[in-house]
């Protein structure tokens, strides 16, 4: 199985801030990379797919880059509604597997 | 818009077999080109994909769980299941059903469904 690796595994941040959390991968994956946001109690929610495409609906101020093993996802300018659990997944080859998570908080 | 919606006992004895369906509405199971999948979140814990299916009837499982596990689908209900069987208290999770892009990417998700494993 592919292992994803997130760091950090908790951020303290505060709004108007602007973060980055990043994945690797235990092999290459090229980009079949895909990063979800997750709030308690909810399902996750698909934000970034291939490494660095926006799913329709997610704000521009997010973004993902990278490619190979090494991957990032930026929030620019932190609103309230971005404090949460953000997961990083591979779906390079099955079992696709999630990293740990990131859980971001407010400062 | 496409939604989907696990159901399914939320207390299992251990040993017995779980069984999960998700209904889809929005979408058809049988237009492809999406699979259809399940993933778990463990109490406390990150998410674990348990495997999908195409509406053909191709199955990938995670080796993890192979031996245990059986999907199925039903196009005429637009639905899709799963059954684990032999389960204990490790397999207590949240069970989330999701739909799954070319890439591999999900980008529809159910609720998800409390099961809890426990005599």
């Amino acid at each position: 199985d592919i292992q994803m690796t997130q760091s950090p595994s908790s951020l303290s941040a505060s709004v108007g801030d602007r973060v980055t959390i990043t994945c690797r991968a235990s092999q290459t994956i090229s980009t079949y990379l895909n990063w979800y946001q997750q709030i308690p109690g909810k399902a996750p929610k698909l934000l970034i797919y291939g490494a660095s495409w926006l799913q329709s609906g997610v704000p521009s101020r997010l973004s993902g880059s990278g490619s190979g093993t090494d991957f990032t996802l930026t929030i620019e300018s932190l609103q309230a509604e971005d404090f949460a659990t953000y997961y990083c997944q591979q779906s390079y080859s099955t079992p696709y597997t999630f990293g740990q998570g990131t859980k971001l908080e407010i400062k | 818009q496409v939604q989907l919606q696990e159901s399914g006992p939320g207390l299992v004895k251990p040993s017995q077999t779980l069984s999960l369906t998700c209904t889809v509405s929005g979408a058809s199971i049988s237009s492809g080109p999406y699979y259809w999948s399940w993933i778990r979140q463990l109490p406390g814990k990150g998410l674990e994909w348990i495997g999908y299916i195409y509406y053909t009837g191709r199955t990938d499982y995670n080796p993890s769980l192979k031996s245990r596990i059986t999907m199925s689908v039903d196009t005429s209900k637009n639905q899709f299941s799963v059954n684990l069987r032999s389960v204990t208290a490790a397999d207590t999770a949240m069970y989330f059903c999701a739909r799954v892009g070319k890439d591999g990417h999900s980008d529809y998700w159910g609720l998800g469904t409390q099961v809890t494993v426990s005599s």
